[in-house]
């Protein structure tokens, strides 16, 4: 198993201009999450999914769209990035009850 | 909504040595307590957990223990090596709240050989 997968690693953003961060997971885990990390602040929920068709928003959702059409895949979308929107992004996900594994992370800069 | 807090932010002590981070939680109906460490450049990774109806469990080396009546719960690492520095954070789930976790702000574990 790979486990959760992000791409890409790195990421340059211009302000206004738009993008997708790819997650995807091979363990048939039905919850999914995207968070965000900034220095010293911990783990923002952005948006979670509890299964396939199902999307919720997080704590910190605006700026920011994702979809849910099967369950390995959970794309996290910017339409127009903002020098705010500058961190680092963390999907992982969860079987119910169960542990989240994460992915390695989306560093992106929005200058 | 659940508001976890760590302390200390940073901690450092001397290889061999023994390391607790405590974290504290508001809401009295969160049962599930995880810990993970991010090493530099990577995602954060579980290490251990606890529920509600257990006070503590350990494996090898680290520990966790939780205080309900208080609503804070440990981490203990012992016998510390240099492999455990690392950034290490607490989650509290979220009260119906869908698998969700709150997590502190996380405390920067530095063990000086």
């Amino acid at each position: 198993n790979a486990g959760v997968t992000q791409t890409p690693k790195f990421r340059i953003l211009k302000i206004g201009q738009s993008m997708t961060l790819q997650c995807t997971q091979d363990m048939n885990h039905n919850y999914m999450y995207w968070y965000r990390q900034d220095p010293g602040m911990g783990l923002k929920l952005i948006y979670y999914s509890v299964g396939a068709g199902i999307t919720d928003k997080g704590e910190v959702p605006n700026g920011y769209n994702v979809s849910r059409s099967t369950t390995e895949d959970f794309p996290l979308r910017l339409e127009l990035a903002a020098p705010s929107q500058t961190s680092v992004y963390f999907c992982a996900s969860s079987y119910q009850g169960a542990e989240a594994f994460f992915g390695q992370g989306t560093r992106l800069t929005v200058v | 909504g659940e508001n976890v807090e760590q302390h200390p932010s940073t901690l450092s002590v001397q290889e061999g040595d023994s390391a607790v981070i405590k974290c504290t939680y508001s809401d009295s109906a969160s049962n599930y307590f995880p810990w993970y460490k991010q090493e530099l450049g990577k995602g954060p990774q579980l290490i251990i957990d606890i529920r509600s109806n257990v006070g503590e469990k350990k494996d090898q080396r680290i520990a966790v223990t939780l205080n309900k009546t208080a609503k804070h719960f440990s981490l203990h690492i012992t016998e510390t090596q240099p492999e455990d520095s690392a950034v290490y954070f607490c989650a509290a789930s979220l009260p119906y709240g869908n698998n969700r976790l709150a997590f502190g702000k996380g405390n920067q574990v530095v063990v000086i050989p």
